[in-house]
């Protein structure tokens, strides 16, 4: 089944020590988003990637990098991870059709992360 | 800005009941799509149900239904029969059709079914 994938399922890392979580889709879609969430809280967007082109949401720490080096992958680097940054965090995917616009997202699993 | 409003932070019924849940949004848009999500505690963010703002017709998916009010913004969710299944979070989202990239998401609402 067509898919997007999320590695590791769990995280623990410590406080200053770099991390990278990663992401690859089976769907073939040409946009991906990382999200972070909180507990109870709205996914918040972190940055996307449509096709090579990369999207930085203002409000982003400079501390959250991303990379995709192909259609199907998408990594999310932490450079120093604090303590505020333990939290889920979601990839996910879109495809933006020239016919009919951006359609349905799709969600990975999610990587919780924490930071002791 | 786009925004999406969820004003029910939490919501609970009884098992077999109807529900339903209200989202509202902004936009000055006129072709858009709107979502409604639905997460599992520590399970994955699912699509339940998605409409398409230029279609008038309320899109259903078998027990979930919507209440789609164009000119009022209104984007309800309609859960019938509900089920123990049913019980998560819920989040409403709207994104725009032929520019950006990025979903608008609510704060979510969190359904609890009493059995």
């Amino acid at each position: 089944d067509a898919m997007v994938i999320q590695n590791p399922r769990y995280q623990v890392t410590q406080f200053g020590k770099p991390v990278t979580l990663s992401c690859s889709q089976t769907l073939n879609h040409n946009v991906m988003y990382w999200y972070q969430q909180k507990s109870s809280q709205a996914p918040k967007l972190l940055f996307h990637y449509y096709d090579k082109d990369f999207n930085n949401e203002a409000d982003t720490p400079d501390n959250f990098q991303s990379r995709r080096p192909n259609t199907s992958f998408c990594f999310l680097d932490i450079r120093s991870p604090g303590l505020g940054d333990a939290a889920m965090y979601l990839c996910a995917t879109s495809r933006r059709n020239q016919a009919r616009g951006l359609e349905t997202q799709y969600f990975g699993p999610g990587t919780r992360l924490l930071v002791l | 800005a786009q925004t999406v409003t969820q004003s029910q932070p939490e919501m609970s019924v009884q098992e077999a009941e109807t529900v339903t849940l209200s989202c509202t949004y902004d936009t000055s848009e006129s072709d858009y799509y709107l979502f409604w999500y639905k997460q599992p505690p520590s399970r994955q963010m699912i699509l339940v149900i998605r409409q398409e703002a230029y279609k008038q017709q309320n899109a259903t998916e078998n027990r979930f239904s919507v209440n789609f009010q164009k000119a009022a913004k209104s984007f309800s969710l309609k859960i019938s029969d509900s089920q123990l299944g049913d019980a998560a979070m819920y989040f409403c989202a709207y994104t725009k059709l032929n520019t950006g990239n990025q979903f608008y998401f609510g704060t979510g609402t969190s359904l609890t079914v009493i059995p």
